[in-house]
């Protein structure tokens, strides 16, 4: 059983629009991150949120925790094709640390 | 700073042969390391938890007489995947937890991708 499920799993859009990323799960996390992966190498850490609500900008990209901590959102503005790579989701669940995968979001923007 | 490494980076073996595979951080201590294990595709599942000096504590479904950890210091921890089968082939990927930081930091490795003839 997946934990935590992401939407859409592929998304393939044109240079300069908007995306928005979803991570569901009905289990409570005591935090989320979000991360980007390129093929063949190791994720990178895009952001961490902790509280209910949060919402965090990094340049173009806006990530939100929902209120419950059950779920969260990433919104790209503007997407170039720099912002090409997978999109993952972890969360870490109420009273540990150890982070657990989302099902992914592959991301191909087209110049 | 922060970074960490895994070695090899790619490794082709026969099928019943074991390959170790090193995690290491290079510039902190890393109280905890974590294990990955990615199919193409797909996203990473959690393996295994090691914590230095301790015993791993490894994830349901997977097999700890298979998948071998040993954390025997601060900087580094080993996988050795004993007994390789072909559907064992997958990105590994480790990541560590820094000494003295809030315990959601997390480090990812390279990944080393394995593959089983």
């Amino acid at each position: 059983t997946q934990l935590l499920e992401q939407s859409p799993q592929f998304l393939s859009i044109q240079e300069g629009e908007n995306l928005t990323v979803y991570c569901n799960s009905s289990s409570v996390f005591s935090s989320l991150q979000w991360y980007r992966q390129e093929p063949g190498e190791g994720p990178v850490l895009l952001v961490t949120v902790v509280t209910g609500g949060e919402v965090k900008k990094l340049k173009r990209l806006t990530f939100q925790f929902g209120d419950a901590r059950k779920d969260s959102s990433l919104h790209i503005t503007a997407a170039q094709p720099g912002d090409t790579g997978l999109y993952l989701c972890a969360g870490a669940l109420s009273g540990t640390y150890k982070y657990i995968f989302g099902t992914g979001t592959r991301l191909k923007v087209l110049a | 700073g922060a970074v960490v490494s895994q070695h090899p980076s790619w490794v082709i073996c026969k099928s019943g042969t074991s390959v170790k595979i090193e995690c290491r951080s290079l510039d902190f201590q890393a109280t905890t390391m974590f294990w990955y294990r990615q199919f193409p595709k797909q996203s990473l599942m959690l393996m295994a938890t090691s914590n230095e000096g301790s015993k791993a504590t490894y994830e349901q479904g997977v097999e700890k007489d298979k998948f071998l950890i040993n954390h025997a210091s601060l900087t580094l921890s080993t996988l050795t995947v004993t007994s390789a089968h072909p559907e064992d082939s997958s990105f590994y990927i480790c990541s560590a937890r820094p000494r003295g930081r809030r315990p959601d930091t997390q480090y990812f490795g390279p990944g080393t991708r394995l593959t089983v003839l």
